[in-house]
């Protein structure tokens, strides 16, 4: 099976714009989690979607968004890009199985905020 | 939030011995899991033990989960440069919003 799939892998922006970023999950996976990745605060859990719906979520602004389409592909989105949104966004998808669901991580989306 | 606290935060050895890692957390949770990063890229799964488990071996690894202490160890024998990396804990908390809670890893260096 093919594994998971980010787009794009590298982007830079400006403060105040907006960024959307894709994740396609292994194919017959339907939970999808994102995650940012800093030097300084780690990795840190943003969201999960399960079949188009929000199911859990961490402690980030609402500039954070996401959403989960029918085909399991999930987007996520932030708006108004602040120096600090500048991190490694890792996407993980898993099949759902009760206390023992392994994530299997994409290679990420390295995000510049200039 | 961080739950899961490494120790020690950068380990060096040599290839050929072991490496030990430690983890705390501080909540009930389900299971733990241990995941390896290549530097600044995408995390690979290693291992995971249930919350009802008290080790767990694959292949050159050895996983422990003490849940009275709410800690566990990850060792790795005979090392080799190819393991050279950051190794991160994850938990999946009991009840909790949040998928997975990482530590803050501890980065191996194993010299050839």
């Amino acid at each position: 099976k093919a594994g998971v799939t980010q787009t794009p892998r590298y982007l830079i922006k400006t403060r105040g714009q907006q960024v959307t970023l894709s994740c396609s999950p292994i194919s017959g996976h339907r939970s999808v989690s994102w995650y940012q990745q800093t030097p300084g605060q780690g990795l840190q859990f943003l969201f999960e979607y399960f079949s188009e719906t929000q199911r859990n979520k961490g402690n980030f602004p609402g500039r954070f968004s996401g959403r989960q389409f029918s085909n399991s592909r999930s987007e996520m989105n932030v708006s108004t890009l602040e120096l600090g949104d500048s991190a490694l966004y890792l996407c993980a998808s898993s099949s759902p199985g009760h206390g023992q669901e392994t994530q299997y991580f994409g290679p990420g989306t390295r995000l510049l905020v200039l | 939030s961080q739950q899961g606290e490494e120790d020690p935060q950068a380990l060096s050895i040599q290839e050929g011995e072991n490496a030990t890692m430690n983890c705390s957390y501080k909540t009930s949770i389900n299971n733990l899991q241990w995941y390896r990063q290549n530097s600044g890229r995408g995390l690979v799964h290693l291992i995971l033990i249930r919350s009802n488990e008290r080790e767990k071996h694959s292949g050159r690894l050895r996983v422990t989960l003490d849940t009275s202490k709410k800690s566990s160890s990850l060792l790795i024998t005979a090392s080799r440069a190819a393991d050279t990396a950051s190794y991160f804990c994850a938990t999946d908390p009991q009840g909790g919003s949040e998928k997975l809670v990482f530590g803050k890893g501890t980065k191996l260096t194993v010299n050839p």
